[in-house]
């Protein structure tokens, strides 16, 4: 049964540079998250899709920061222009079910920005 | 006042004893609680869901809940030097628009010696 798909799992690219994040959910998983992780600030919920339609993008940082799920096997997470601050490592996480069960993470992104 | 907040670490514990990790939460409103173990360099994994007061065993692992004085707890027996991780205490508010949203405490870092 396969898990949370990410790719590319290293992603090293200069400051100004656009940056797409992938993800495939669990097949059958209805619900889509996006964390970001950093010593500072632990692990923070960026955006989160239901059925494909943005939920709750409260903690996403700023504009250059914007996420896409075209279909329920895909979503994109996009940075332009990158930023050194934004160096961090980036997962996705799906469940199903009613919104309360537990989700499950992909490996990550460990994004290096220059 | 941090909406899920976790005891200070790093936690050392020797092998073989009982390890003893706690959260509380702010918001009543709560129903979902997990326990996520993270190594370093991994993503987080789930080791434990609780969704009624009282205590739910796992092998090792029990976790509580007491939904009253907003407080659930891990209790890890046995431990072993492969039980050194972050543990992550996580919740979900049911209901409006925090549905389905996962909120993460700060994370307590457990090493067992031997």
């Amino acid at each position: 049964d396969a898990g949370v798909i990410q790719s590319p799992r290293h992603e090293v690219t200069e400051m100004g540079q656009e940056v797409t994040l992938r993800c495939k959910p669990i097949s059958g998983h209805d619900y889509l998250f996006w964390y970001r992780q950093t010593m500072m600030r632990g692990l923070e919920l960026l955006i989160y899709f239901n059925n494909n339609v943005p939920i709750d993008d409260s903690g996403m940082p700023e504009d250059r920061f914007s996420a896409k799920m075209p279909n329920a096997s895909f979503s994109t997470l996009k940075i332009q222009p990158s930023e050194p601050r934004d160096s961090a490592v980036y997962f996705c996480a799906s469940t199903s079910g009613q919104g309360s069960q537990p989700q499950h993470f992909g490996d990550g992104t460990r994004l290096s920005i220059l | 006042q941090k909406e899920v907040e976790q005891n200070s670490g790093p936690l050392s514990v020797p092998e073989g004893a009982i390890a003893s990790l706690n959260c509380t939460y702010s918001d009543r409103g709560s129903q979902s609680f997990f326990w996520y173990r993270q190594y370093s360099g991994k993503s987080p994994e789930l080791i434990m869901s609780i969704y009624s007061n009282g205590d739910k065993e796992d092998g090792r692992f029990t976790a509580q809940l007491n939904k009253a004085s907003q407080y659930v707890s891990l209790l890890i027996r046995d431990s072993q030097p492969s039980d050194s991780a972050t543990y992550l205490c996580a919740v979900i508010k049911d209901g409006g628009t925090s549905y389905g949203k996962l909120t993460f405490g700060q994370g307590t870092i457990l090493t067992v010696h031997p």
